[in-house]
């Protein structure tokens, strides 16, 4: 199956870890992508790759794999960290791409 | 830095064809990305409509093919989306994109444009 799940929503308190998962067969083979929007603004890349955090992203996020789990993980969650959050699968073909449901991160 | 910018009409009527182009600044469109286009209905989640490179080669999401076309501009360093036959169901924002493929890694999308949001109404 190519769907990619994600929890619908997460909170965690101001300053502490946290971990916002993606499951899905595709991921047993590939790496996720992880994308951040916040309300009314367009997604911003946040992490890809084994290990590749894109300029100007902050060391906090980090992103890990193990079997159909990617996972984001933000240490030491800040209040601009609150948003939704998205994974996303591709194989190497190219054409099949999919997005997983979106977590809504909320930072208490 | 590259910059990406949609324009195009903001209310499509049902039956009809919704056209979009994402002019790109900062980067030559030639430079061996591929570049896309994803959307997002209101209130949902977001979904991958297809992507090209600069030789024409295409990929389009299995879900939408038939319906559209992506092509490119390298003259005017932009790209196009056309979707036809819209219903309601095509009601989002567009987005354009940067896209990694096939780089190593080649799953990411990065940057994405401001997004332009379509309504398909009558």
């Amino acid at each position: 199956s190519s769907e990619l799940t994600q929890d619908p929503a997460v909170s965690v308190a101001l300053g502490q870890t946290v971990r916002i998962t993606c499951q899905g067969d595709s991921l047993r083979n590939y790496y996720a992508s992880w994308y951040q929007q916040t309300p009314g603004q367009a997604p911003v890349l946040v992490f890809y790759g084994k290990n590749n955090r894109p300029s100007g992203i902050p060391d906090r996020f980090s992103g890990s794999s193990s079997g159909n789990t990617a996972s984001l993980t933000i240490t030491g969650a800040q209040a601009e960290d609150e948003a939704d959050y998205y994974c996303c699968f591709r194989d190497s073909s190219g054409d099949h791409v999919v997005f997983g449901g979106g977590t809504k991160l909320t930072v208490l | 830095q590259v910059h990406l910018q949609e324009s195009g009409p903001g209310l499509v009527r049902p039956s009809e064809t919704l056209s979009l182009t994402c002019i790109v600044s900062g980067s030559f469109i030639s430079n061996g990305y591929y570049w896309g286009w994803i959307r997002q209905p209101p209130g949902k989640g977001l979904e991958w409509i297809g992507s090209i490179y600069l030789s024409g080669n295409t990929f389009y999401n299995p879900s939408l093919r038939g319906r559209v076309t992506i092509s490119v501009d390298t003259s005017k360093n932009q790209f196009s989306l056309n979707l036809k036959s819209v219903t309601a169901a095509d009601t989002a924002v567009y987005y354009c994109v940067r896209d990694g493929f096939p780089g190593d890694p080649f799953n990411w999308f990065d940057p994405w444009g401001q997004g332009t949001r379509v309504t398909v109404s009558s």
